[in-house]
Protein backbone atom coordinates (compact mmCIF):
# COMPACT_ATOMS: atom_id res chain seq x y z
CA UNK A 1 0.00 0.00 0.00
CA UNK A 2 0.97 3.73 0.07
CA UNK A 3 3.39 4.76 2.37
CA UNK A 4 5.56 8.09 3.68
CA UNK A 5 9.47 7.70 5.29
CA UNK A 6 10.20 10.51 6.99
CA UNK A 7 14.22 11.20 8.15
CA UNK A 8 14.20 10.46 11.67
CA UNK A 9 14.41 13.20 14.23
CA UNK A 10 14.68 14.58 16.36
CA UNK A 11 16.88 17.29 14.19
CA UNK A 12 18.69 20.01 16.81
CA UNK A 13 19.73 23.46 14.72
CA UNK A 14 21.25 26.56 16.00
CA UNK A 15 18.88 29.63 14.50
CA UNK A 16 19.42 31.06 11.24
CA UNK A 17 21.12 27.53 9.88
CA UNK A 18 19.75 25.74 6.71
CA UNK A 19 17.29 23.04 7.80
CA UNK A 20 16.56 20.21 5.05
CA UNK A 21 14.18 17.24 6.20
CA UNK A 22 14.43 14.19 3.76
CA UNK A 23 10.65 12.79 2.92
CA UNK A 24 10.15 9.47 0.12
CA UNK A 25 6.75 8.16 -0.78
CA UNK A 26 5.28 5.24 -2.45
CA UNK A 27 1.62 5.34 -3.85
CA UNK A 28 0.12 3.51 -6.91
CA UNK A 29 -1.30 6.82 -8.09
CA UNK A 30 -0.86 10.76 -8.52
CA UNK A 31 -1.11 11.44 -5.01
CA UNK A 32 -1.24 15.01 -3.77
CA UNK A 33 1.78 15.38 -1.08
CA UNK A 34 1.57 17.41 2.07
CA UNK A 35 3.62 18.98 5.10
CA UNK A 36 1.46 19.32 8.38
CA UNK A 37 3.27 21.26 11.17
CA UNK A 38 2.70 20.17 15.02
CA UNK A 39 3.86 22.71 17.39
CA UNK A 40 3.82 22.25 21.34
CA UNK A 41 0.34 21.79 22.25
CA UNK A 42 -1.26 22.41 19.46
CA UNK A 43 -2.83 20.26 16.44
CA UNK A 44 -2.07 19.87 13.24
CA UNK A 45 -1.55 22.39 10.55
CA UNK A 46 -1.19 22.57 6.63
CA UNK A 47 2.27 24.19 6.37
CA UNK A 48 2.77 23.47 2.52
CA UNK A 49 0.80 21.34 -0.58
CA UNK A 50 1.73 20.27 -3.89
CA UNK A 51 -0.52 18.34 -6.33
CA UNK A 52 1.37 17.70 -9.05
CA UNK A 53 5.20 16.66 -10.01
CA UNK A 54 7.21 19.53 -10.54
CA UNK A 55 4.92 21.76 -8.60
CA UNK A 56 6.64 24.00 -5.50
CA UNK A 57 4.78 24.29 -2.17
CA UNK A 58 5.56 27.27 0.18
CA UNK A 59 5.02 29.01 3.52
CA UNK A 60 6.17 30.85 5.73
CA UNK A 61 9.93 30.52 4.12
CA UNK A 62 10.18 26.76 3.73
CA UNK A 63 9.68 24.95 0.10
CA UNK A 64 9.19 21.45 -0.94
CA UNK A 65 8.84 20.16 -4.32
CA UNK A 66 7.15 17.38 -5.56
CA UNK A 67 10.13 15.19 -7.56
CA UNK A 68 7.63 12.49 -9.11
CA UNK A 69 11.19 10.65 -10.86
CA UNK A 70 12.84 10.31 -7.09
CA UNK A 71 9.30 10.36 -5.17
CA UNK A 72 10.20 12.53 -2.82
CA UNK A 73 8.91 15.86 -1.24
CA UNK A 74 11.92 17.31 1.16
CA UNK A 75 11.22 20.20 3.06
CA UNK A 76 13.86 23.19 3.44
CA UNK A 77 14.55 26.28 4.79
CA UNK A 78 16.97 28.97 4.28
CA UNK A 79 17.36 29.71 7.62
CA UNK A 80 15.38 28.90 10.51
CA UNK A 81 14.38 30.48 13.70
CA UNK A 82 13.53 29.41 17.39
CA UNK A 83 9.84 29.98 16.49
CA UNK A 84 10.10 26.78 14.56
CA UNK A 85 10.45 24.13 16.79
CA UNK A 86 8.04 22.11 16.12
CA UNK A 87 7.40 18.30 14.83
CA UNK A 88 6.68 18.41 10.98
CA UNK A 89 5.14 15.66 9.11
CA UNK A 90 5.25 14.70 5.37
CA UNK A 91 1.76 13.12 4.34
CA UNK A 92 0.54 12.11 1.40
CA UNK A 93 -3.52 11.89 0.23
CA UNK A 94 -4.48 8.19 -1.48
CA UNK A 95 -7.21 10.03 -3.81
CA UNK A 96 -5.74 12.67 -5.76
CA UNK A 97 -8.06 15.72 -4.98
CA UNK A 98 -10.93 13.65 -3.58
CA UNK A 99 -10.37 14.45 0.08
CA UNK A 100 -9.15 10.85 0.81
CA UNK A 101 -7.42 9.78 3.42
CA UNK A 102 -3.61 11.45 4.78
CA UNK A 103 -1.23 8.87 5.13
CA UNK A 104 1.78 10.21 7.18
CA UNK A 105 5.53 9.56 8.00
CA UNK A 106 6.09 9.52 11.52
CA UNK A 107 7.21 13.12 11.93
CA UNK A 108 10.63 14.48 12.47
CA UNK A 109 11.03 16.62 15.92
CA UNK A 110 12.90 20.15 14.92
CA UNK A 111 14.40 21.85 17.91
CA UNK A 112 16.21 25.14 17.08
CA UNK A 113 18.42 27.09 19.66
CA UNK A 114 19.03 30.50 20.08
CA UNK B 1 -14.40 31.00 10.87
CA UNK B 2 -14.79 28.56 13.65
CA UNK B 3 -11.98 25.62 13.74
CA UNK B 4 -12.35 22.37 14.18
CA UNK B 5 -13.73 21.40 18.28
CA UNK B 6 -12.73 18.30 19.77
CA UNK B 7 -13.56 17.39 23.47
CA UNK B 8 -12.39 16.61 25.86
CA UNK B 9 -8.82 17.67 25.39
CA UNK B 10 -7.57 15.08 28.16
CA UNK B 11 -9.07 11.79 29.30
CA UNK B 12 -7.71 9.29 31.79
CA UNK B 13 -9.15 5.99 32.12
CA UNK B 14 -8.29 2.38 33.84
CA UNK B 15 -8.26 -0.41 30.84
CA UNK B 16 -11.54 -1.82 30.56
CA UNK B 17 -13.71 0.87 31.04
CA UNK B 18 -15.29 3.41 28.28
CA UNK B 19 -14.64 6.55 26.59
CA UNK B 20 -16.13 8.99 24.30
CA UNK B 21 -14.78 11.77 22.38
CA UNK B 22 -16.78 14.45 20.35
CA UNK B 23 -15.56 16.43 17.42
CA UNK B 24 -17.36 19.30 15.78
CA UNK B 25 -16.39 19.93 12.65
CA UNK B 26 -15.54 23.29 10.34
CA UNK B 27 -19.42 24.53 9.49
CA UNK B 28 -20.42 23.12 5.64
CA UNK B 29 -17.28 20.73 6.08
CA UNK B 30 -18.61 17.67 4.29
CA UNK B 31 -15.92 15.17 5.43
CA UNK B 32 -14.97 14.21 8.52
CA UNK B 33 -12.00 11.92 10.14
CA UNK B 34 -10.74 10.41 13.24
CA UNK B 35 -7.24 9.79 12.92
CA UNK B 36 -4.77 7.98 15.85
CA UNK B 37 -1.97 9.35 16.86
CA UNK B 38 0.14 6.61 19.23
CA UNK B 39 3.23 8.52 20.94
CA UNK B 40 6.27 9.02 18.51
CA UNK B 41 4.31 8.34 15.36
CA UNK B 42 2.58 9.70 12.95
CA UNK B 43 -1.59 9.90 13.11
CA UNK B 44 -3.32 6.73 10.96
CA UNK B 45 -6.88 6.93 10.00
CA UNK B 46 -9.47 5.07 11.99
CA UNK B 47 -12.87 6.33 9.72
CA UNK B 48 -13.83 8.59 7.60
CA UNK B 49 -17.39 10.09 6.70
CA UNK B 50 -18.66 11.70 3.65
CA UNK B 51 -22.18 13.55 5.48
CA UNK B 52 -23.30 10.83 7.69
CA UNK B 53 -22.65 7.73 5.81
CA UNK B 54 -19.03 5.76 6.37
CA UNK B 55 -16.59 5.69 3.36
CA UNK B 56 -13.57 4.12 4.95
CA UNK B 57 -13.07 2.32 8.47
CA UNK B 58 -11.23 -0.70 7.34
CA UNK B 59 -8.36 0.21 9.79
CA UNK B 60 -11.13 0.75 12.97
CA UNK B 61 -10.84 -2.07 15.14
CA UNK B 62 -14.86 -2.60 15.32
CA UNK B 63 -14.67 -5.17 18.41
CA UNK B 64 -14.09 -1.92 20.88
CA UNK B 65 -14.16 0.95 18.65
CA UNK B 66 -17.04 2.52 17.22
CA UNK B 67 -18.13 6.19 15.75
CA UNK B 68 -21.26 7.85 14.01
CA UNK B 69 -21.48 11.02 12.70
CA UNK B 70 -25.51 11.62 12.99
CA UNK B 71 -27.25 13.96 10.76
CA UNK B 72 -23.90 14.68 8.65
CA UNK B 73 -22.53 16.92 11.02
CA UNK B 74 -20.87 16.73 14.73
CA UNK B 75 -19.49 13.26 15.34
CA UNK B 76 -18.39 10.94 18.15
CA UNK B 77 -15.89 8.14 18.71
CA UNK B 78 -16.49 5.69 21.18
CA UNK B 79 -13.84 3.37 22.98
CA UNK B 80 -15.67 0.11 25.06
CA UNK B 81 -13.55 -1.21 26.68
CA UNK B 82 -10.04 0.33 26.67
CA UNK B 83 -6.93 -1.33 26.11
CA UNK B 84 -3.48 -0.20 27.38
CA UNK B 85 -2.77 0.05 23.77
CA UNK B 86 -5.19 2.95 23.15
CA UNK B 87 -3.18 5.26 25.10
CA UNK B 88 -3.05 8.08 22.37
CA UNK B 89 -4.47 11.44 20.83
CA UNK B 90 -7.41 11.03 18.97
CA UNK B 91 -7.60 13.84 16.16
CA UNK B 92 -10.54 14.84 14.08
CA UNK B 93 -10.22 16.60 11.33
CA UNK B 94 -12.64 17.61 8.04
CA UNK B 95 -12.63 19.14 4.75
CA UNK B 96 -14.75 20.61 2.70
CA UNK B 97 -16.53 19.07 -0.62
CA UNK B 98 -14.23 18.74 -3.83
CA UNK B 99 -11.26 19.74 -1.17
CA UNK B 100 -8.25 18.14 -0.28
CA UNK B 101 -7.26 20.43 2.74
CA UNK B 102 -7.52 18.58 6.15
CA UNK B 103 -8.20 21.03 8.98
CA UNK B 104 -6.96 19.94 12.43
CA UNK B 105 -8.62 20.01 15.84
CA UNK B 106 -6.16 20.09 18.96
CA UNK B 107 -7.05 16.64 19.55
CA UNK B 108 -8.26 14.38 22.72
CA UNK B 109 -4.95 12.80 24.70
CA UNK B 110 -6.03 9.60 26.27
CA UNK B 111 -4.03 7.36 28.98
CA UNK B 112 -5.16 4.18 30.07
CA UNK B 113 -3.92 3.14 33.06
Amino acid sequence: GDSVTQMEGPVTLSEEAFLTINCTYTATGYPSLFWYVQYPGEGLQLLLKATKADDKGSNKGFEATYRKETTSFHLEKGSVQVSDSAVYFCALSDRDNQGGKLIFGQGTELSVKP
Amino acid sequence: EAGVAQSPRYKIIEKRQSVAFWCNPISGHATLYWYQQILGQGPKLLIQFQNNGVVDDSQLPKDRFSAERLKGVDSTLKIQPAKLEDSAVYLCASTPSGGNIQYFGAGTRLSVL
